[in-house]
């Protein structure tokens, strides 16, 4: 049961490139997260996804698009990347609408675009 | 966007001291989660509240849901070396598990 991962690890862009994270889960869970962290700061939710095919906007979805067409997959996409979307990227998973599922983070992808 | 202001920024304490860090907010929650995140990983659940007035312990760790649903605290008793991290409060509104999160505290324990 590998929980959360995410590839890649680590990514350098140049300004303008495009990209897609890829975050997979095999816990079954209905809900995933993509959230961003800048040093010093909290995680910001930037889109999420309540089940297969659907997704909706977070706190900061500017610049980044994503598609959930299989439940265990959840991919960020940015079409032109921007030296401000350098950050750490992490996905999240929850089994489902309760308050009390928890979510589980996966380890991060780090970018870097110049 | 919704602000979480968490304090304190930092703190460098002695093994074997004890450790108290809060978040409040401007607007309530219906939970509150503290989460400890060790470098280049994912933050970890370490407790979750769910009611107001609500204190939870998870071995040497103690936290509270506060009465007013805009804040909460977190202590840490007996700190040892293995507590360094940081540590980020997240609060919800809805069942949609949609967090927001402090900018967290960075705890520094000396041997």
């Amino acid at each position: 049961n590998a929980g959360v991962t995410q590839t890649p690890k680590f990514r350098v862009l140049k300004t303008g490139q495009s990209m897609t994270l890829l975050c997979a889960q095999d816990m079954n869970h209905e809900y995933m997260y993509w959230y961003r962290q800048d040093p010093g700061m909290g995680l910001r939710l930037i889109h999420y996804s309540v089940g297969e095919g659907t997704t909706a906007k977070g706190e900061v979805p500017d610049g980044y698009n994503v598609s959930r067409l299989k439940k265990q997959n959840f991919l960020l996409g940015l079409e032109s990347a921007a030296p401000s979307q350098t950050s750490v990227y992490f996905c999240a998973s929850r089994e489902g609408v309760s308050f009390h599922n928890e979510q589980f983070f996966g380890p991060g992808t780090r970018l870097t675009v110049l | 966007g919704q602000q979480l202001n968490q304090s304190p920024q930092s703190m460098f304490i002695q093994e074997g001291e004890d450790v108290s860090m809060n978040c409040t907010s401007s607007s309530i929650f219906n939970t509150w989660l503290w989460y400890k995140q060790d470098p280049g990983e994912g933050p970890v659940l370490l407790i979750a509240l769910y009611k107001a007035g609500e204190l939870t312990s998870n071995g040497r760790l103690t936290a509270q849901f506060g009465i007013t649903r805009k804040d909460s605290f977190l202590n840490i008793s007996a700190s040892i070396p293995s507590d360094v991290g940081i540590y980020f409060c997240a609060g919800q509104r809805t069942n949609a598990g949609k967090s927001t999160f402090g900018d967290g505290t960075t705890l520094t324990v000396k041997p």
